[in-house]
């Protein structure tokens, strides 16, 4: 059963306009969520992240926003640039009983951006 | 480079045969992830170290599948009698952990695993 749910598994959208990417999940006791960005041939890296202690994050053009009544995280990227183009994985996590921090990741979603 | 460093990139291996990859983490992390990955799927945890100790592994780690990280440094994964749905890209990560506050994972660029 999937913790990380990401819903779409692409998006196209124009250059210079807004990128909305959702993600939802399932366990409550996730108290820290991270955005990675993925690019062919490459590892995920990390792109933004937000403990729930918050409801926004913001770096530069990337805000991650978080609904934790809604079990709902999503990330803006303002403009968006052809060089988004990517898979972007929604990942979240909590300290295990044996005080461990794993990250559970979503099956991610691809996103475009025409010039 | 100080990122994270796998090694090989690419592993072709007939069924049944064992593999090691290798994964040298950023020097200053004390802990460090194995996870896998396949095709539409996002990474999925297998086990991670802090330090020399191995402290987590996952169900999908089967008894097949062994890790290591000697002296906390550099880690290898091994497969024996590897099989077909072994095949699969296998991501290292390592991060720096500070009393609880949380770091992200940093991840290397993976080593792809084809079984033939």
């Amino acid at each position: 059963d999937q913790q990380v749910k990401q819903n779409s598994p692409s998006l196209s959208v124009q250059e210079g306009r807004i990128s909305i990417l959702n993600c939802d999940y399932t366990n409550s006791m996730f108290d820290y969520f991270l955005w990675y960005k993925k690019y062919p041939a490459e590892g995920p890296t990390f792109l933004i992240s937000i403990s729930s202690i918050k409801d926004k994050n913001e770096d530069g053009r990337f805000t991650v926003f978080l609904n934790k009544s809604a079990k709902h995280l999503s990330l803006h990227i303002v403009p968006s640039q052809p060089g988004d183009s990517a898979v972007y994985f929604c990942a979240a996590s909590a300290y295990t009983s044996g005080g461990s921090y794993i990250p559970t990741f979503g099956r991610g979603t691809s996103l475009i951006v025409h010039p | 480079d100080t990122g994270v460093s796998q090694d090989p990139r690419h592993k072709i291996t007939k069924r049944g045969q064992n593999v090691t990859f290798r994964c040298d983490p950023i020097s200053e992390h004390n802990r460090l992830y194995w996870y896998r990955q396949t095709l539409g799927q996002g990474p999925e945890f297998l086990t991670y170290f802090q330090n020399e100790a191995q402290l987590e592994k996952s169900r999908l780690l089967s008894d097949r599948f062994s890790a290591e990280r000697p002296k906390g440094s550099f880690s290898t994964l091994e497969i024996q009698r590897t099989e077909q749905g072994d095949s699969a890209m296998y991501l290292c990560a390592s991060s720096l952990f500070l009393t609880a506050a949380h770091s992200p994972l940093h991840f290397g660029n993976g080593t792809r695993l084809t079984v033939t």
